[in-house]
């Protein structure tokens, strides 16, 4: 159990629609990053956010976008969603940006396109 | 640009053999190393890491040895058990204003009885 759960765990969509995926971060860590991992691949790095800014992103497209909130909970936005979205994904939370924090990360969404 | 290439599974072992999975990277700059595992239905969890050349990370009898010389960090256990059956994730971390986690595909790991 580590502390980080997301919402929903499950979802469909059809392509082109708009998808919103939740996270809530363990309780005083103010630093998430957001994965996706595709079928058979490991985790990909979308973006971190720390205290509500986003400071780092990866090799994706602007219809990925984000919010951290004042509790440190935080959201995914997809916009324009594509069949290649399909995939798991995870928000993992730590107590800051250095690269030997520890994450804890919560057990996915799976997101489906049709 | 940095990359973790980890052995195809899956890896079929019976319980208590020995256990070896590869893990090579490529990294600008001194990266810190990861084994995650991720058991079914679940996130991945930090199984060890190490942050230097010559560091050794270890928990729950799993090890593995940062080698600058030959870029690799292998996960070891000397005697495998059923409950062990998951996927295997080594991954690199680099500092660029922000943290980032660069990880392999994975391998399967099924220990029968």
């Amino acid at each position: 159990e580590t502390g980080v759960t997301q919402s929903p765990t499950h979802l469909i969509k059809t392509r082109g629609q708009q998808v919103t995926l939740r996270c809530s971060s363990q309780s005083g860590h103010n630093t998430v990053s957001w994965y996706q991992q595709a079928l058979g691949q490991g985790p990909q790095f979308i973006f971190q956010y720390y205290r509500e800014e986003e400071n780092g992103r990866g090799n994706f497209p602007p219809r990925f976008s984000g919010l951290q909130f004042p509790n440190y909970s935080s959201e995914l936005n997809v916009n324009a969603l594509e069949l290649d979205d399909s995939a798991l994904y995870l928000c993992a939370s730590s107590l800051g940006r250095d690269r030997n924090e520890k994450l804890f990360f919560g057990s996915g969404t799976q997101l489906s396109v049709l | 640009g940095n990359s973790v290439t980890q052995m195809e599974g899956p890896v079929t072992l019976s319980e208590e053999a020995f256990l070896t999975i590869n893990c090579t990277y490529t990294a600008t700059g001194y990266p810190s190393l990861f084994w995650y595992v991720q058991y079914p239905g679940e996130g991945l969890q930090l199984l060890l890491k190490a942050t230097k050349a010559d560091d050794k990370g270890s928990n729950k009898g799993f090890e593995a040895t940062y080698r600058k010389e030959t870029t690799s960090f292998h996960l070891e256990k000397g005697s495998v058990q059923v409950s062990d059956s998951a996927v295997y994730f080594c991954a690199l971390g680099m500092n660029s204003g922000y943290s980032t986690l660069t990880f392999g595909k994975g391998t399967m790991l099924l220990v029968s009885p």
